[in-house]
């Protein structure tokens, strides 16, 4: 079974543009989260799709939001870019069969984002 | 609120050496779930645990193993024999029991095995 995947890999942008990433999960996983990692702030949760819908947001700005499709596709997109917003985004799918949470989270190789 | 704390933020052994990567959470929650990952150079996180809050049996994998005790929130991680391609930074998370997938990171260990 393919694992998740990222696209595209590597980024560079200048301030002020929007960036549209994307993530494809494992097939037959129903939920997609994001995650951003700096080397200051760590992993830190951005939001969780489930079945089309937002369930979770973490504590970013507006700027950065997301969707995910019928076919558990998911996107995300930033739009304003800031120099901080240089990071490794990953992208997560768990099978999420009871909805609940705790099931394990498997991960992509992630986008380089480098906002110059 | 929930919280990981992973004290040690390098470590270095030497090849066959024993190493324990520590992990401490906090939680309100009765029920939750802990979570280790490695990252190797790559960038991609590799799972490598789930343990549920209410099994407290210690797990062995090969040369991995990983020592959970409710009474101090810990669960803590130790390689065996440890070796150069175990190099990477170890991640330990949270999550607690409620809808939606929102795991708690703790910082991470870099882990460095000299040969």
């Amino acid at each position: 079974k393919a694992g998740v995947t990222q696209t595209p890999r590597y980024l560079i942008k200048t301030r002020g543009q929007q960036v549209t990433l994307s993530c494809s999960p494992i097939s037959g996983h129903r939920s997609v989260s994001w995650y951003q990692q700096t080397p200051g702030q760590g992993l830190q949760f951005l939001f969780e799709y489930f079945s089309e819908t937002q369930r979770n947001k973490g504590n970013f700005p507006g700027r950065f939001s997301g969707r995910q499709f019928s076919n558990s596709r998911s996107e995300m997109n930033v739009s304003t870019l800031e120099l901080g917003d240089s990071a490794l985004y990953l992208c997560a799918s768990s099978l999420l069969s009871s909805g609940r949470a705790g099931e394990t989270q498997y991960f992509g190789p992630g986008t380089r984002l480098l906002v110059l | 609120a929930q919280k990981v704390t992973q004290a040690q933020t390098e470590i270095s052994v030497v090849e066959k050496e024993d190493v324990t990567l520590d992990c401490v959470y906090e939680t309100r929650d009765t029920t939750y779930y802990l979570f280790w990952y490695k990252q190797p150079p790559s960038g991609e996180l590799v799972f490598l645990i789930r343990r549920n809050s209410f099994d407290e049996q210690n797990e062995i994998s090969g040369r991995y193993s990983w020592n959970f005790q409710k009474s101090t929130s810990s669960f803590n991680f130790t390689i065996t024999a440890s070796q150069v391609v175990d190099s990477a930074v170890y991640f330990c998370a949270l999550s607690e029991d409620n809808y939606g997938q929102n795991f708690v990171f703790g910082p991470g260990t870099r882990l460095s095995v000299l040969p």
